[in-house]
């Protein structure tokens, strides 16, 4: 059965530092793999995906994120993060080869905090 | 904007009532999928919709149902409401095809009283 992992809850970085929130998964065929932000009151916003290809996926407003398919990974990552970046992020992962059923699953998310 | 919208934005009612949520996907969407957000339970999947056909179905309740209309617009109804039923409800649509990315609506807040 597929599942995804968010170790995390929280992650605290300054403004200006480098962003990770980790997200681990398990599939046992290649996944297809996301990553989305919901600021407060609001609905889940897409940030990027990976699919196929390179292992490097850059997605909306800087951030960017690297498939690891022996670690099983594919953390969210940001070079310099920003105040606005304070949000909650969810990792999700498709199976594609189960044909039957809902088919992504959402991590718990993680909440990240930027200091000003 | 996702595109997808949600009626209403806030409900409050009383237990024991039923309430219908509304939602209307993204322009060329046949896929509607229903979550539940509390703080506790993090984000729940409900169900989902394919061009009117029932795809798949998560953890709702047999007092929850949905279905999708011929213009693919989505209702979530939701029945015998206890104080635990309070909670956000999003609605999300994607095309056809399972390398696409969902689109969430503002969801809907639900305070039972």
């Amino acid at each position: 059965a597929q599942s995804v992992a968010q170790p995390e809850d929280q992650v605290n970085v300054a403004e200006g530092n480098p962003l990770t929130v980790k997200c681990t998964y398990s599939v046992s065929g290649n996944p297809y793999l996301f990553w989305y932000v919901q600021y407060p009151n609001r609905g889940l916003q897409f940030l990027l995906k990976y699919i196929t290809g390179d292992n490097l996926v850059k997605g909306s407003y800087g951030f960017e994120a690297e498939f690891n398919k022996s670690q099983t990974s594919f953390h969210l990552k940001k070079p310099s993060a920003l105040v606005s970046d304070s949000a909650l992020y969810f990792c999700a992962v498709r199976d594609p080869r189960n044909t039957g059923g809902f088919k992504t699953i959402f991590g718990a998310g993680t909440r990240l905090f930027v200091k000003a | 904007d996702s595109g997808v919208t949600q009626t209403p934005k806030h409900l409050i009612t009383a237990t024991g009532q039923r309430v219908t949520l509304r939602c209307s996907p993204r322009s060329g969407d046949l896929s509607v999928y229903w979550y539940q957000q509390s703080l506790d339970q993090g984000l729940q999947f409900l169900i989902q919709y394919y061009n009117g056909e029932e795809r798949a179905k998560g953890n709702i309740l047999e007092r929850f149902s949905a279905q999708q209309f011929p213009d693919l617009h989505s209702e979530l109804n939701l029945s015998s409401l206890e104080l635990g039923d309070s909670a956000l409800y999003f609605c999300a649509s994607s095309p056809a095809g399972d390398s696409y990315e969902q689109y969430f609506g503002p969801g809907t807040r639900l305070t039972v009283t």
